[in-house]
């Protein structure tokens, strides 16, 4: 039922790309993308409502492929920031998923 | 700002101990859930309600029970921790959208450790 994510962990130097990818089993109806900080709550970046649509929020978009039951997160030019885990989720009726989760780092 | 608070930061427990985690939210939100939340297996949702006194079973609802009976305040039931549930549990709320149009507002969470 849970939304897979990869890669599961992702260290980057900073200016870098990064690409995270988040896919279900089951079909998606929307899509939202959360970063989580380290000891800090998950907080909103974006949500994807139709295939095909793409959104950004500074550096950092996304897209979602309704028919491959797929959404990507791209990270461009990374920042020391951008360090945190983030999360892909769905809802599906009644019910939300949570995506497993990446961890990504940006180094000096 | 939307503000989302959780009873306890931390929290330390004997097995067998009734526990309660408390949450209650600022912005007069119709959904909030309970979520728990462990290394590699992301946050997975326990219980929701979309109104005061209704409830949802979410993912992972065995060994928990939840109590609404005010809009802003919900509260999830340990009935006898284990060991098991040791683990980051977190509250959110959102206004009640059609089409997942909904974003979730976090609380800090409360790590609670059972012993």
């Amino acid at each position: 039922q849970q939304p897979v994510q990869s890669p599961q962990a992702v260290i980057l130097r900073e200016g870098e790309d990064a690409v995270i990818n988040c896919s279900s089993s089951k079909a998606l109806y929307s899509v939202h993308w959360y970063r989580q900080k380290h000891g800090e709550a998950p907080v909103f970046l974006m949500i994807l409502l139709k295939g095909g649509e793409q959104k950004g929020h500074e550096k950092i978009s996304a897209s979602f492929n309704e028919k491959k039951q797929q959404s990507s997160l791209y990270l461009t030019a990374s920042q020391l920031s951008y360090s945190g885990t983030y999360f892909c989720g769905t809802d599906r009726g009644n019910q939300f998923y949570f995506g497993t989760g990446t961890s990504l780092t940006v180094i000096p | 700002d939307v503000k989302v608070t959780q009873s306890s930061r931390y929290l330390v427990k004997r097995t067998g101990e009734k526990v309660f985690l408390e949450c209650v939210q600022d912005m007069d939100h119709e959904n909030m859930f309970w979520y728990r939340q462990d290394p590699g297996l992301g946050l997975r949702l326990i219980y929701f309600s979309y109104d005061v006194k209704m409830k949802e079973k979410g993912d992972i609802p065995e060994g928990y029970s939840v109590s609404r009976e005010k809009k802003e305040r919900f509260s999830l039931i340990l009935e006898s921790a284990s060991t098991n549930q040791t683990s980051m549990y977190l509250c959110a709320s959102s206004f009640l959208l059609t089409g997942g149009q909904y974003e979730q507002y976090f609380g800090p969470g409360t790590r609670l450790t059972v012993t």
